[in-house]
């Protein structure tokens, strides 16, 4: 069966520290793949996407992302964050084309000033 | 507005009884799609409404749960019988499937908080 996994389910960091969330599916065909956030009292929105082409995608607020298909992950990443950043970090598959996605379990970000 | 929206924001209800939400979707997106999101926990998938074909109901967790979309507008989730368990956020999200820069990017609404009491 399908299945995204989410490493870390807290993590709490200093500002300028970097970041770096793992995301992990299991699946042998085609997906495609997302990060959303969700930042206090806010609705999901979307951070990043990859569907074909460049395995390194960019995102919005210096996220980025990389697709490393003999791995089965898109890990999340951004090299310095800000107290801003605080947030919760989805990642999220869709398995082939149908339009039916599965969310992995979130990941808490803190960070500190 | 042009986002989202669902109704009511909060709900508590008693063990027992009846809820409806309700989601207003993004115009002329053809996907929407219902999740549940438990308190700590990820987003879990309930139903799924593509244009006019038959929705994935894979998700959804009893067949107390049921779900309605009017062509592609209004949708509404019904819970009979609430159950303590049934207590978490319940989001609605559209999407507009085969455009270059949108496809299957989700759109999510506020979220309706379901207490059970």
């Amino acid at each position: 069966a399908q299945s995204v996994s989410q490493h870390n389910h807290h993590v709490i960091l200093s500002e300028a520290a970097s970041l770096e969330l793992g995301c992990n599916y299991s699946y042998g065909g085609t997906v495609n793949l997302f990060w959303y956030v969700q930042y206090p009292g806010q609705h999901l929105q979307l951070l990043l996407k990859y569907f074909s082409g460049d395995p390194l995608v960019k995102g919005i607020k210096g996220f980025e992302a990389e697709f490393i298909k003999s791995k089965f992950s898109f890990n999340l990443r951004k090299p310095s964050v800000q107290w801003s950043d605080t947030a919760e970090y989805f990642c999220a598959v869709e398995f082939g084309s149908w339009g039916k996605f599965q969310f992995g379990a979130g990941t808490q970000v803190v960070v500190t000033p | 507005g042009a986002g989202v929206s669902q109704s009511p924001s909060n709900k508590v209800t008693e063990k027992g009884k009846d809820v409806e939400l309700r989601c207003d979707p993004i115009s002329g997106h053809t996907a929407l799609y219902w999740y549940r999101q438990r308190l700590g926990q990820g987003l879990e998938f309930l139903i799924y409404f593509q244009g006019n074909s038959a929705p994935d109901k894979s998700g959804l967790p009893s067949d107390r749960f049921s779900a309605e979309r009017t062509g592609e507008s209004v949708s509404t989730l019904t819970i009979q019988r609430t159950q303590q368990e049934d207590s978490a956020v319940y989001l609605c999200a559209s999407s507009s499937s085969g455009t270059l820069y949108s496809y299957n990017e989700q759109f999510f609404g506020p979220g309706t908080r379901l207490t059970v009491l």
